[in-house]
């Protein structure tokens, strides 16, 4: 079955370290897009990609940082620099830059102690 | 600026009654409109999407929703909820003019009573 894959399910880090978080597709979608999810805040976005090789910052992407070196792959980095790393982030994808409807992953729940 | 207002925080309803969950978005030309619904813990499944056309569609789980430009909403109903129904459901627009954007709604989490 298609779909996106985002490991860990719970990830726990220590205040000061980096973190990395994966994302996988097998949709053979050309754009992917990460979101933070807070309660009452709904989704806001903080990188996507296009499509291989290029991103671009979404609202929120101080403290973060990305990759796209393969067309199935967009990890995220959260890194000391992001002031309040505790959230749900949601990994989605679409077909291409012009299609508008976002297939989702699960999520990665990282708590920052 | 484009916003996406869902009013109501939580709602409670009994099993086998009727929901309506309330969208109201802020975009001066015709937007593309979503509805997500999210299980505790889970990432976000595509309800339905309004493009053009039909004013009223249908979605997937006996959801539907109406899109009325005059008063600027997309709500959500179902005539009979089921507890597996209980969820957070997000409304969401996406600007089709410059810079391609998803705005989402802060949700609405639904709780079935049985």
């Amino acid at each position: 079955d298609g779909g996106i894959t985002q490991s860990p399910k719970y990830l726990f880090r220590k205040e000061g370290q980096n973190v990395t978080l994966s994302c996988e597709q097998n949709l053979n979608h050309d754009a992917m897009y990460w979101y933070r999810q807070d309660p009452g805040q709904g989704l806001r976005l903080i990188y996507y990609s296009q499509i291989v090789n290029d991103f671009q910052k979404g609202d929120i992407a101080e403290g973060y940082s990305v990759s796209r070196e393969k067309k199935e792959s967009f990890p995220l980095t959260v890194t000391s620099a992001q002031k309040n790393p505790t959230a749900f982030y949601l990994c989605a994808s679409t077909r291409d830059w012009h299609s508008y409807e976002q297939y989702f992953g699960p999520g990665t729940r990282l708590t920052v102690t | 600026a484009q916003s996406v207002t869902q009013p109501d925080i939580h709602i409670t309803v009994s099993e086998g009654a009727s929901l309506e969950l309330r969208c109201n978005y802020s975009y001066g030309a015709t937007p593309y409109l979503f509805w997500y619904v999210q299980s505790p813990g889970q990432g976000l499944q595509l309800l339905l999407k309004y493009f053009s056309g039909d004013t009223l569609v249908q979605g997937i789980k006996g959801f539907e929703a109406e899109f009325k430009r005059s008063q600027s909403s997309f709500n959500l109903r179902k005539p009979s909820v089921h507890w597996s129904d209980a969820a957070e459901y997000f409304c969401a627009v996406v600007r089709t003019s410059g810079t391609y954007k998803y705005i989402f709604g802060t949700g609405t989490r639904l709780k079935v009573l049985a």
